[in-house]
């Protein structure tokens, strides 16, 4: 069966306000997986926002250091749906934001290997 | 946090060329090294984990090498649609890092 994430939630936002992401997913077993974001700054490279592990593995969700503090990653199981809470938006979050799946190989090796066409969001007054 | 640098940031080839990619970490990061490609307008596509296993589907054209803090990726015969932006990421510990990507064009 085909692995899919679709993104949807994307926008224009003011800065300072909040804004929430969603990742529908499909094709596999989504309660067991370990889940992330990226965004691409327009005409920049891929930046790592976070991680969600499975609810098994503990739920708990790493985050980079730019978004620490004020985005949050969550899962609902019973929809096959992962979020990204985004508070106190800058001008600078302003980017094509991407699920992934994040897996994990032998020897703990891990890699994000389903990708969404991502949702943009514009923080912008 | 651990940074990652590619270099060149873009090269341009011709058809049939071999072309190398070079990626190093700021610390050593064993073999926890993921490569994806890029084309324009399009999400990102893994393309290989753990230094140098293919990810499944991708075209044997396509290695990688490395350990420790150096790391390549090579396109044995370039092809006009391996026209792409490549990126390294660590996998070591979070938080995960991109290097700053490799454009690739046709001569």
């Amino acid at each position: 069966e085909v692995q899919l994430v679709v993104e949807s939630g994307g926008g224009l936002v003011k800065p300072g306000e909040s804004h929430r992401l969603s990742c529908a997913a499909s094709g596999f077993t989504f309660s067991d997986a370990w889940m992330s974001w990226v965004r691409q700054p327009p005409g920049r490279g891929l930046e790592w926002v976070g991680r969600i592990k499975s609810k098994t593995d503990g739920g708990t969700a790493d985050y980079a250091a730019p978004v620490r503090g004020r985005f949050t990653i969550s899962r609902d199981d019973s929809k096959d749906t992962l979020y990204l809470q985004m508070n106190s938006l800058r001008t600078e979050d302003t980017a094509i934001y991407y699920c992934t799946t994040y897996k994990v190989t032998g020897g703990d090796y891990y890699y994000m290997d389903v990708w969404g066409k991502g949702t943009t969001v514009t923080v912008s007054s | 946090d651990i940074q990652m640098t590619q270099s060149p940031s873009s090269l341009s080839a011709s058809v049939g060329d071999r072309v190398t990619i070079t990626c190093r970490a700021s610390q050593s990061i064993s073999t926890y090294l993921n490569w994806y490609q890029q084309k324009p307008g399009k999400a990102p596509n893994l393309l290989i984990y753990a230094t140098s296993t293919l990810q499944n589907g991708v075209t044997s054209r396509f290695s990688g090498s490395g350990s420790g803090t150096d790391f390549t990726l090579t396109i044995s015969s370039l092809q006009p649609e391996d026209i792409a932006t490549y990126y390294c990421q660590h996998s070591y510990r979070t938080p995960l890092t991109f290097g700053g990507g490799t454009k690739v064009e046709i001569k």
